[in-house]
């Protein structure tokens, strides 16, 4: 039981380069997030998914773009990467009964140069 | 809208003691308060979660308590083991219909040492 995978684990990207990241969850859950992880800032939320084909803003949504593929899966995606979006991010998924994150995969560590 | 204080942000113990890490909130209205424990590399995984309607929680080594009165909530780990240090944030949110944000501590490192 894998639970939540993220890829990639590690990326780099120049200023203005584009890419997604990748999340699955195999727990047939309906909710799943996008967090990202700053020194000193904690989590905050990018964007939520309440169930497969619906997505919502979360605190800190501008410059990504984010996908529901099915209910397994979703994407995150910066069009055009900053600095300030170095980070590490996070996806999680959670049970519907319990409707705020439960499971999280091992992150996304990504510098933008 | 909501804040959450946690403290201290560094908690080291000697293998078997107990350790306690609490927490404020400033909304009235919030109703959840899950802890979660990050290892070094991995992310938050939540460990125990406590609502309103109770005071306290236990599960084996690991117990919550909180007092909505004075709007905190603490963890509290007992005969701790190496394996128990990481990062552990505790969190708040309310639970109305829709989604509600859950607004996260800073985080408190544990150190359990031999």
């Amino acid at each position: 039981n894998a639970g939540v995978t993220q890829t990639p684990k590690f990326q780099v990207l120049k200023t203005g380069q584009s890419m997604t990241l990748q999340c699955a969850q195999d727990m047939n859950h309906n909710s799943m997030y996008w967090y990202r992880q700053d020194p000193g800032m904690g989590l905050r939320l990018i964007y939520y998914s309440a169930s497969e084909g619906t997505t919502d803003k979360g605190e800190v949504p501008n410059g990504y773009n984010v996908s529901r593929l099915n209910k397994r899966e979703f994407s995150l995606r910066l069009e055009s990467a900053a600095p300030s979006q170095t980070s590490v991010y996070f996806c999680a998924s959670s049970e519907p009964a319990l409707k705020q994150p439960q499971h999280f995969g091992d992150g996304t560590r990504l510098s933008i140069l | 809208g909501e804040n959450v204080e946690q403290h201290p942000s560094t908690l080291s113990v000697q293998e078997g003691d107990s350790a306690v890490i609490k927490c404020t909130y400033s909304d009235s209205a919030s109703n959840y308060f899950p802890w979660y424990k990050q290892e070094l590399g991995k992310g938050p995984q939540l460990i125990i979660d406590i609502r309103s309607n109770v005071g306290e929680k236990k599960d084996q080594r690991i117990a919550v308590t909180l007092n909505k009165t004075a709007k905190h909530f603490s963890l509290h780990i007992t005969e701790t083991q190496p394996e128990d240090s990481a990062v552990y944030f505790c969190a708040a949110s309310r639970t109305n219909t829709g989604f509600q944000k859950l607004v996260f501590g800073t985080g408190t490192r544990l150190l359990v040492s031999p």
